[in-house]
């Protein structure tokens, strides 16, 4: 299946700084959404976008969907030491599609 | 809230042994997936269930199989397990078509000798 371009791979940031990673496809998506994974478990579903323009946060996550449909951004504010993990994005080609497309994924390292 | 979980989360099998994944999900939902993640692949759709009784291949079914019989729950079988089945799978559960949102277990970490 199709992967989508996230960005960057992987960071290292100090705790308290912000964290922005983003990911873009080649194709109009109806729905992004956001995971969070850590070693060893299953991905765990931050947030989801429906509309274009969309902003959604939760906590200190802030999602947005992208104007042209074809993009996503994921902002983390005053990082802490369990933000730690792999980030990756999700997108639906289009209403009713059977699957998702997944991002290669961001991978967050805070330094205490 | 969703709740997906998985039968196991660590399996030790033999080459050649038949392997059953179990997955049951709590909230209705019509569709289901089994993908497997591996460093530096991501995941990977294995098969999926749109509905009781169906299924379709996704990108790598070859060496796989599944069983939806009740619509809460989904199984991956390994009819001969091969060490390169050595993987971590994920089973997912999604809403949808409105709102759409997609829910994964917590995964089974496969280890075949």
């Amino acid at each position: 299946g199709q992967q989508l371009n996230q960005s960057p791979q992987s960071m290292f940031i100090q705790e308290g700084e912000d964290v922005s990673m983003n990911c873009t496809s080649s194709s109009i998506f109806n729905t992004w959404l956001w995971y969070k994974q850590d070693p060893g478990e299953g991905p765990v579903l931050l947030i989801a976008l429906y509309k274009a323009g969309e902003l959604t946060s939760n906590g200190r996550l802030t999602a947005q969907f992208g104007i042209t449909r074809k993009d996503s951004f994921l902002n983390i504010s005053a990082s802490i030491p369990s933000d730690v993990g792999i980030y990756f994005c999700a997108g639906q080609p289009w209403t009713g599609a059977n699957n998702l497309f997944f991002g290669t994924g961001t991978r967050l390292t805070v330094i205490p | 809230d969703v709740k997906v979980t998985q039968s196991s989360r660590y399996l030790v099998k033999r080459t050649g042994e038949k392997v059953f994944l179990e997955c049951v999900q709590d909230m209705d939902h019509e569709n289901m997936f089994w993908y497997r993640q591996d460093p530096g692949l991501g995941l990977r759709l294995i098969y999926f269930s749109y509905d009781v009784k169906m299924k379709e291949k996704g990108d790598i079914p070859e060496g796989y199989s599944v069983s939806r019989e009740k619509k809460e729950r989904f199984s991956l079988i390994l009819e001969s397990a091969s060490t390169n089945q050595t993987s971590m799978y994920l089973c997912a559960s999604r809403s949808g078509p409105e709102r759409d949102t997609q829910y994964f277990g917590p995964g089974t970490r496969l280890t075949v000798l």
